[in-house]
């Protein structure tokens, strides 16, 4: 079956500009978390959906930040305003069920902003 | 806030060599994983646990709950298995894995 799947692979924006990166989870799973990586780093939590809600957002940088999962399947993080430090890899992952379940990661999608 | 460390932060070995990557972290936590990340960013997860050992080919994961510690041990290693190696934790007041900075593993022919 088909893993977890992000597009774009690569992102290239100028500061200022609005984007969006999609997440396809594992079908089935109903646990959806984003993770952004910089470079020579860890991971990082974003936030975590249980289903259509998010029920932790805090790690959210700051509100230029948005993410959504009107369906409970296809996730979409929304960056606004975007700014240099935004350059990082963005991680998606999915589970089944509950936190603390083994999570599937996707390939990652790559920002840049100039 | 959980804190989680590894050590060591690189490592370089001749193939064939018994490696381990050790991991510790300060609160208690329902479960630890590892990861490998290859370059280009995609994560695989090798091994989820809560107590005891696990074993997977030549990977064998350990984690001790009361010292809060966790090891990842590779058996006759291969180039192969060159990679960035990543513990995260689950629980401690988190929903999402908490991570240590990885270990980048290089096996040298």
């Amino acid at each position: 079956g088909a893993g977890v799947s992000q597009t774009p692979s690569n992102k290239v924006t100028e500061k200022g500009k609005y984007v969006e990166l999609r997440c396809d989870p594992i079908s089935g799973h109903t646990a959806l978390y984003w993770y952004r990586q910089s470079l020579g780093q860890g991971p990082e939590f974003l936030i975590y959906f249980q289903g259509t809600g998010a029920a932790d957002d805090s790690g959210l940088p700051n509100d230029r930040f948005f993410a959504v999962r009107p369906e409970g399947s296809v996730s979409t993080l929304k960056i606004q305003r975007t700014e240099r430090g935004d350059s990082a890899m963005y991680l998606c992952a999915s589970s089944s069920d509950r936190v603390g379940n083994e999570q599937f990661f996707g390939p990652g999608t790559r920002l840049t902003v100039l | 806030k959980n804190e989680v460390e590894q050590s060591p932060q690189n490592l370089t070995a001749q193939e064939g060599e018994f490696i381990t990557i050790n991991c510790s972290y300060s609160v208690g936590i329902s479960a630890l994983h590892w990861l490998q990340q290859h370059p280009g960013g995609g994560i695989v997860s090798l091994f989820m646990l809560s107590s005891g050992k696990k074993k997977h080919g030549r990977l064998i994961a350990t984690i001790n709950i009361q010292e809060k510690h966790s090891s990842l041990h590779i058996t006759a290693s291969h180039p192969r298995d060159s990679a960035v190696y990543i513990c995260a934790v689950t629980g401690g007041g988190a929903d999402g894995l908490t991570f240590g900075k990885g270990t980048h593993l290089i096996i040298q022919p």
